[in-house]
C-alpha cells in the first residue's frame, strides 16, 4: 500500500496548547499534503509541502517533510476548541497520479 | 458551482438493490476521484478520472462497482446488488490537475450510503 499512515490515531489537548501529528508514507513522492475532515463529510485542504521543501508554514500551521524518513508532521500552534477534527495526509505516491489519505488523526481540544 | 456538489446526501435502500451516487466536480478539473470512507476509518481509493484518459479502476471493491464520466464532467457511481458492507460515506474530490502535479483536491460533502 502507498497510503499514509498517521500517528497518534487520537489526540486529545487542552485549548492553547500545541497539537503535533505525524505521517508515514511508503514509496516516493513529489509531494505531501494534509487536509482536515470535520464530522466525517468533506476534507478540507490544508497545505501542501513539495518533496524538495523541508519545512512549510501557513499560519497557526507548520508541517515538516523527511523523505529520507519518509515521513511528515504537522504541527498546530495554540490550539482552539474549533481546531477539533480529523486530520489526514495525503501523497500522491510519484508516478501514480492520485491522492493516496492514511487513516486519520482524530484531535479533540477541550475548552 | 462554486464546489464539488455530490447527490443524494444521504441514501438509505435496501440490501440487493442498485443505487447511484452523482457527483458534479468543479468546472474545468480534468481529474475527479471516489473515496470511500467507513465509519471512523479513512480514506479508501475507489476510481480516478484524468481527463480522457482510461480510468484507473483498480480501488473497486467488486465488480458491482462501477463509474462513469460523462463529457469528462459529471460523475456517476453505481453499485449493484448492495450489500451491508456497502454501508459507507462516499466522497467524491475534483482536481485541476493530476496529484503529481502539486494541486489539491477539492472534495464534496459526500453521500452517506446506509444499506438495510
Amino acid at each position: 500500500s502507498q497510503q499514509g499512515e498517521e500517528d497518534p490515531q487520537a489526540l486529545s489537548i487542552q485549548e492553547g496548547e500545541n497539537a503535533t501529528m505525524n505521517c508515514s508514507y511508503k514509496t516516493s513522492i513529489n509531494n505531501l499534503q494534509w487536509y482536515r475532515q470535520n464530522s466525517g463529510r468533506g476534507l478540507v485542504h490544508l497545505i501542501l509541502i513539495r518533496s524538495n521543501e523541508r519545512e512549510k508554514h501557513s499560519g497557526r500551521l507548520r508541517v515538516t517533510l523527511d523523505t529520507s524518513k519518509k515521513s511528515s508532521s504537522l504541527l498546530i500552534t495554540a490550539s482552539r476548541a474549533a481546531d477539533t477534527a480529523s486530520y489526514f495526509c495525503a501523497t500522491d505516491g510519484n508516478n501514480f497520479n492520485k491522492f493516496y489519505f492514511g487513516s486519520g488523526t482524530k484531535l479533540n481540544v477541550k475548552p | 458551482g462554486a464546489g464539488v456538489s455530490q447527490s443524494p446526501s444521504n441514501k438509505v435502500t435496501e440490501k440487493g438493490k442498485d443505487v447511484e451516487l452523482r457527483c458534479d466536480p468543479i468546472s474545468g478539473h480534468t481529474a475527479l476521484y471516489w473515496y470511500r470512507q467507513s465509519l471512523g476509518q479513512g480514506l479508501e481509493f475507489l476510481i480516478y478520472f484524468q481527463g480522457n484518459s482510461a480510468p484507473d479502476k483498480s480501488g473497486l471493491p467488486s465488480d458491482r462497482f462501477s463509474a462513469e464520466r460523462t463529457g469528462g464532467s459529471v460523475s456517476t457511481l453505481t453499485i449493484q446488488r448492495t450489500q451491508q458492507e456497502d454501508s459507507a460515506v462516499y466522497l467524491c474530490a475534483s482536481s485541476l490537475r493530476a496529484a503529481t502535479m502539486k494541486t489539491e483536491a477539492f472534495f464534496g460533502q459526500g453521500t452517506r450510503l446506509t444499506v438495510v
